[in-house]
């Protein structure tokens, strides 16, 4: 069966530091991969996703970015945060192709100092 | 502008009856729907979708209805039981994307003992 990890689970970091969050998933090869982040109040914003190595689409413009180095690693990260980069980050896969469902890791929950 | 609307922030039923979640979208293009279930702290879960090929779904206690006339559907829940108690987000997949899910805010349902 498929799993999907993040790592941290919880993170807080001052304003103006790096940010570096990772999202790997098990059991399944050649995902689509996707992060999201709910800010307080808000429903799932996309961010970013991926339907392959080194490819990379971003949904919103902003201070993140996202990156794929290997087929089942999804790192998101940030050179300078800001406070409204606060929020509940997650990790997304699908399998390729046709209207598949996504499906969700545990979260990483990210306030910004 | 948001595409996908859950007017309702928040819902309580009585155990054992049934909740009706609702979903109204605007994009005539998004012809694949989603329910998600999401504790506070943790990723969403997949709950059920719907083609829009389909005007219902089923699966145990979950229904989903779709309306594509109204651009409507629903979730219904029976019975209702306290674990039921969560955030249900609505989503959506358009044609032309099968990447991005377009999420509602959610809707808070409280199942009372």
């Amino acid at each position: 069966s498929q799993t999907i990890h993040q790592w941290p689970a919880t993170l807080v970091q001052p304003v103006g530091s790096p940010l570096s969050l990772e999202c790997t998933v098990e059991g399944t090869s050649n995902p689509n991969l996707y992060w999201y982040r709910q800010a307080a109040g808000r429903g799932l914003q996309l961010l970013f996703y991926s339907v392959g190595i080194g490819q990379i689409s971003s949904e919103v413009p902003q201070n993140l970015s996202a990156s794929r180095p290997q087929d089942r690693q999804f790192i998101l990260s940030s050179k300078k945060l800001l406070l409204s980069d606060s929020g509940f980050y997650l990790c997304a896969w699908s399998v390729q192709g046709g209207f598949e469902t996504q499906y969700f890791g545990p979260g990483t929950r990210l306030l910004v100092l | 502008d948001q595409q996908v609307k859950q007017n309702s922030p928040s819902l309580s039923v009585q155990e054992g009856r049934i909740s009706i979640l609702n979903c109204d979208y605007t994009n005539s293009m998004f012809d694949y729907f989603l329910w998600y279930k999401k504790y506070p702290a943790e990723g969403p879960t997949f709950l059920i979708s719907i083609s829009s090929i389909k005007d219902k779904n089923e699966d145990g206690r979950f229904t989903v209805f779709l309306n594509k006339s109204a651009k409507h559907l629903s979730l219904h829940i029976v019975p209702s039981q306290p674990g039921d108690s969560a955030v249900y987000f609505c989503a959506a997949l358009s044609g032309g994307s099968n990447y991005k899910l377009t999420f509602g805010k959610g809707t808070l349902l409280t199942v009372n003992p």
